[in-house]
């Protein structure tokens, strides 16, 4: 069956950075889309960015563009979330989340909480 | 990019039907049909429910049904249980590939 497994989450101070990753398995990993979508506390899901299946085009969410980078080895089955110059307000759970056609989010991992305070 | 409106809560009798709006603009829910709904249970991943407006996934039961009308979308619920209290979501695909999700709807069951 599909897994989705995020680490790398923890507590950051405000203008630092933070990697998370998804280590993905029971699928062509290379074959789907991949994404990252987030909850922050008692919120609404806010999409955040998307990679094609063989890394040759990424998009990002108007929140995070510029500060946040994401990318994929088809090597290894993983996907990663570069996160620079956080802010409070990128506090939340972060997913990854298999990806299918046009922003269809087929599955979902467990989710990995950052939180940016001081 | 905006998020899509959808009412913060609705509810239903068991066994009754509810219906949840998601509204956008010809941007996004009016100009595409990627329009796709979300179950969420508390402290849990959301789950996949519909696609494409009105497609169901394998495994998901024939009571969630979806429609669209120019730049709205709806779930309906039908048959409630008990186990379909939930928050919900709709996304839907966006002007030169954005990706928007809807505001959230708490669905109870009375």
């Amino acid at each position: 069956q599909v897994q989705l497994v995020e680490s790398g989450g923890g507590v950051v101070q405000p203008g630092k950075s933070l990697r998370l990753s998804c280590a993905a398995s029971g699928f062509r990993f290379s074959s789907d889309g991949m994404h990252w979508v987030r909850q922050a506390p008692g919120k609404g899901l806010e999409w955040v960015a998307v990679i094609w299946y063989d890394g040759s085009k990424k998009y990002y969410g108007d929140s995070v563009k510029g500060r946040f980078t994401i990318s994929r080895d088809n090597a290894k089955n993983t996907l990663d979330l570069q996160m620079n110059s956080l802010r409070v307000e990128d506090t939340a759970v972060y997913y990854c989340v298999r990806g299918r056609g046009y922003g269809e989010y087929i599955d979902w991992g467990q989710g990995t909480l950052v939180t940016v305070s001081s | 990019q905006s998020a899509l409106t959808q009412p913060p809560s609705a509810s239903g009798s068991l066994g009754q039907s509810v219906t949840i709006s998601c509204t956008g603009t010809s941007s996004d829910v009016g100009g595409y049909k990627y329009v796709s709904w979300y179950q969420q249970h508390p402290g849990k991943a959301p789950k996949f429910i519909l696609f494409e407006v009105t497609k169901r996934p394998t495994g998901v039961p024939d009571r969630f049904s979806g429609s669209k009308s120019g730049n709205t979308a709806y779930l309906t619920v039908s048959g409630l249980q008990a186990e379909d209290e939930a928050d919900y979501y709709c996304s839907s695909y966006a002007d030169t590939n954005n990706f928007v999700f809807g505001t959230g709807t708490k669905v109870t069951v009375l």
